[in-house]
């Protein structure tokens, strides 16, 4: 069965420390690793890795994919209360057309 | 401009009653799908419609039962509900050609289901 884990399952920080989250997976048919931010809606779009060893980048976020070891790590450095939320991380599955999800990370950035 | 948009954002019922949830997409996509997130925040995929044709359904109850009248909409309809369908529903909208998914899945912002 296709699986993403991500770790930590709850992290609290105080503002203007750097945070790592972490990604792994086990799936059949590998495409591509997206990670998303949901605050009280619906989760919104921040990164899609498809290549090994490329790092994505946006403002303070980062991210990174081994597509040997089979995990993504996203940093976010000097963390703002505004970082708080629930990081998913999904797997797209080559030919199904679907996400598998991890069970998300929860981050609470403390002023 | 709303990009994926669902109806009711709440929606509060008595077990055993059967309800409906809306979602339309104003993208241009043909791949649409719904999600159901538990209390632990997880994102479990339910169903997924391309062009109006059902290609994902993953052990879901025949209970649930997806219909898409065009491929700007597709609704969920819920019978007899239970307990273990209070949640909050996502739908989601996407890209795909010749069964690949072009880009990143956008959704609405979730009907929050309460089953009492």
């Amino acid at each position: 069965e296709d699986k993403v884990v991500q770790s930590p399952l709850s992290l609290v920080v105080h503002e203007g420390d750097t945070v790592t989250l972490n990604c792994s997976y086990e799936v059949t048919n590998f495409r591509s690793l997206l990670w998303y931010k949901q605050e009280k809606k619906a989760p919104t779009f921040l990164f899609m890795l498809t290549s090994s060893g490329i790092e994505k980048k946006s403002g303070r976020l980062s991210s990174i994919l081994d597509k040997k070891e089979l995990f993504s790590i996203l940093n976010i450095t000097a963390t703002q209360t505004g970082d708080s939320a629930i990081y998913l991380c999904a797997v797209l599955i080559q030919g199904a057309q679907k996400l598998v999800f991890g069970q998300g990370t929860r981050l609470t950035i403390n002023p | 401009d709303t990009a994926v948009s669902q109806t009711p954002k709440y929606l509060v019922t008595q077990m055993g009653n059967d309800k409906s949830i809306k979602c339309e997409q104003n993208l241009g996509h043909d791949t649409m799908y719904w999600y159901k997130q538990d209390s632990k925040k997880f994102l479990k995929i339910m169903f997924s419609y391309n062009n109006k044709e059902l290609i994902i359904n993953e052990t879901v109850p025949n209970r649930f039962s997806p219909k898409s009248p065009d491929k700007a909409h597709l609704n969920l309809h819920i019978n007899s509900l239970e307990l273990g369908d209070s949640a909050v529903y996502f739908c989601a909208s996407s890209q795909a050609l010749a069964g690949v998914i072009l880009d990143t899945q956008y959704f609405g912002p979730g009907t929050r289901l309460t089953v009492l």
